[in-house]
């Protein structure tokens, strides 16, 4: 089956310092990769896409500048919370979507990491 | 606008018992519905995947069923255990873009 990792798995800073979230897919080539935030008993909400190779697409309202995205290969993406601050306080998940000669999923289906939860004092 | 809407937002049953969840979805033109399971601080896994063409499709004691023409989808859990507790998501994907759509979740507490 398809696997996606995240580390670390939860982290506690404090305001000011930057964060870096690693997803890996562990066995299978992902073209595009997904990072996600979500609060508390709410859906998970689309930061950015990012595409192996190319800068990563951010939807309204996040801030490029503050979450940077790295998707340097087939098999990792990076998303670092720079100046963290306690809003930045979330669950951040990732996804990563098989490359288009895949074998693993279908539909373009969409394989999620288990989270990283990011704590802010 | 692409919209994915859950119901009912949260539900509270007794171990042993069946409980449907409800989609329903604008998302057009439409590619495929998926019905994920999150439990809490963790990410979600898929249940089952549904193209057009697919009214049904179960994956042990969960079933989901598809409706096209009137863009409504449902979960069916059999036999609630305990380890249902959790958020059911639905995803629908289409509309012009490859980014689907997530419905907000709903919430299924399972009691002994």
């Amino acid at each position: 089956g398809a696997v996606v990792s995240q580390h670390p798995s939860w982290v506690i800073c404090k305001s000011g310092t930057s964060v870096k979230i690693e997803c890996r897919s562990l066995d299978f080539q992902a073209t595009t990769m997904f990072w996600y935030r979500q609060f508390p008993k709410q859906s998970l909400m689309l930061m950015a896409t990012s595409n192996e190779g190319s800068k990563a697409t951010y939807e309204q309202g996040v801030e490029k500048d503050k979450f940077l995205i790295n998707h340097a290969s087939l098999t990792l993406s990076t998303l670092t919370v720079t100046s963290a601050h306690p809003e930045d306080s979330s669950f951040y998940i990732c996804s990563a979507r098989e490359s288009s000669s895949g074998r693993v999923g279908s539909y373009n289906e969409q394989f999620f990491g288990p989270g990283t939860r990011l704590t802010v004092l | 606008k692409n919209q994915v809407e859950q119901s009912p937002q949260s539900l509270i049953i007794l171990e042993g018992k069946n409980c449907t969840l409800q989609c329903n979805y604008t998302v057009s033109p439409f590619s495929n519905l998926r019905w994920y399971k999150q439990d809490t601080g963790r990410g979600p896994v898929s249940l089952t995947i549904m193209t057009f063409s697919e009214n049904t499709k179960s994956n042990g004691r969960y079933t989901a069923t598809l409706d096209a023409d009137t863009k409504q989808s449902s979960l069916h859990i059999t036999a609630s255990q305990l380890s249902d507790s959790a958020s059911y998501i639905c995803v629908v994907s289409g509309g012009g873009s490859y980014i689907p759509t997530f419905g907000r979740g709903t919430s299924l507490i399972v009691h002994p």
